[in-house]
C-alpha cells in the first residue's frame, strides 16, 4: 500500500470492554511496531514484530495488552478489560527490515475509555 | 537506559525567523537519532535521521540537524520558518531501530 493504515481512527469504549486495533503496514515491510502516545507526551514503545515473530514486548504495560501478527503482515493490538488510563493514541509503524531502517508511521487510533 | 530530553515544551517564532529546537540524549554507544514532525490528526513524518558519517544532516522541508557527541545533542534547525511548519516536533533515539525512545515533544507556533 501507499502507507501504513490503521483502523478504526477513533474508538470510544466503556471501561471493562475489550477493544481491537488494526494496523496494515506498508506492503513488504518486515518489521512492525506499536507505540502508545498519551496526551501531551511522545510515543512510547509497546512491542515489535519481525514478520510474524514478536521479538520484543517489553513495553506492553500489563497483561491486558496483547498483540499479534499471525501472517507477518496485518497486526492487531488487543486491549482487554479497558481502563481509563488506557486512553491514548496508539500508533503503528513499519520498516522495510530489521536494523538501521526508517520507521513509517500510520495516523494512529485514538482510544477514549469512559 | 537510553532517554531523550526536549527542554522546550512550546516555542513561538515569527514567520521568516530562524528556528532551533533542542534535543539531548542519554545513551552509552553511538545512537541512531531522528527528528519527526506530527501535525494535528496526522501520523509522525520523518524529517531527518543520523546513523553515522557527516554530523550535519539535511532533511526534508528545509530542516537540518547537527549531531554533537560532546554535548549529547541533536538540535534541529531551519533558517526561515513558514506558517505551515507549525506542528509538534519529536526527537527520538534508537539502538538498532527496534526500540526507539521519543522525547516529550516541542510544540511550534508560528506567528504571522
Amino acid at each position: 500500500g501507499a502507507g501504513v493504515s490503521q483502523s478504526p481512527r477513533y474508538k470510544v469504549a466503556k471501561r471493562g470492554q475489550d477493544v481491537a486495533l488494526r494496523c496494515d503496514p506498508i506492503s513488504g515491510h518486515v518489521s512492525l511496531f506499536w507505540y502508545q502516545q498519551a496526551l501531551g507526551q511522545g510515543p512510547e514503545f509497546l512491542t515489535y514484530f519481525q514478520n510474524e515473530a514478536q521479538l520484543d514486548k517489553s513495553g506492553l504495560p500489563s497483561d491486558r495488552f496483547f498483540a499479534e501478527r499471525p501472517e507477518g503482515s496485518v497486526s492487531t493490538l488487543k486491549i482487554q478489560r479497558t481502563q481509563q488510563e488506557d486512553s491514548a493514541v496508539y500508533l503503528c509503524a513499519s520498516s522495510l527490515k530489521q536494523g538501521k531502517e526508517t520507521q513509517y508511521f500510520g495516523p494512529g487510533t485514538r482510544l477514549l475509555v469512559l | 537506559a537510553q532517554s531523550v530530553t526536549q527542554p522546550d515544551i512550546h516555542i513561538t517564532v515569527s514567520e521568516g525567523a530562524s528556528l532551533e529546537l533542542r534535543c539531548n540524549y542519554s545513551y552509552g554507544a553511538t545512537p541512531y537519532l531522528f527528528w519527526y514532525v506530527q501535525s494535528p490528526g496526522q501520523g509522525l513524518q520523518l524529517l531527518l535521521k543520523y546513523f553515522s558519517g557527516d554530523t550535519l544532516v539535511q532533511g526534508i522541508k528545509g530542516f537540518e540537524a547537527e549531531f554533537k557527541r560532546s554535548q549529547s545533542s541533536f538540535n534541529l534547525r531551519k533558517p526561515s520558518v513558514h506558517w505551515s511548519d507549525a506542528a509538534e516536533y519529536f526527537c527520538a533515539v534508537g539502538e538498532n531501530n527496534n526500540d526507539m525512545r521519543f522525547g516529550a515533544g516541542t510544540r511550534l507556533t508560528v506567528k504571522p
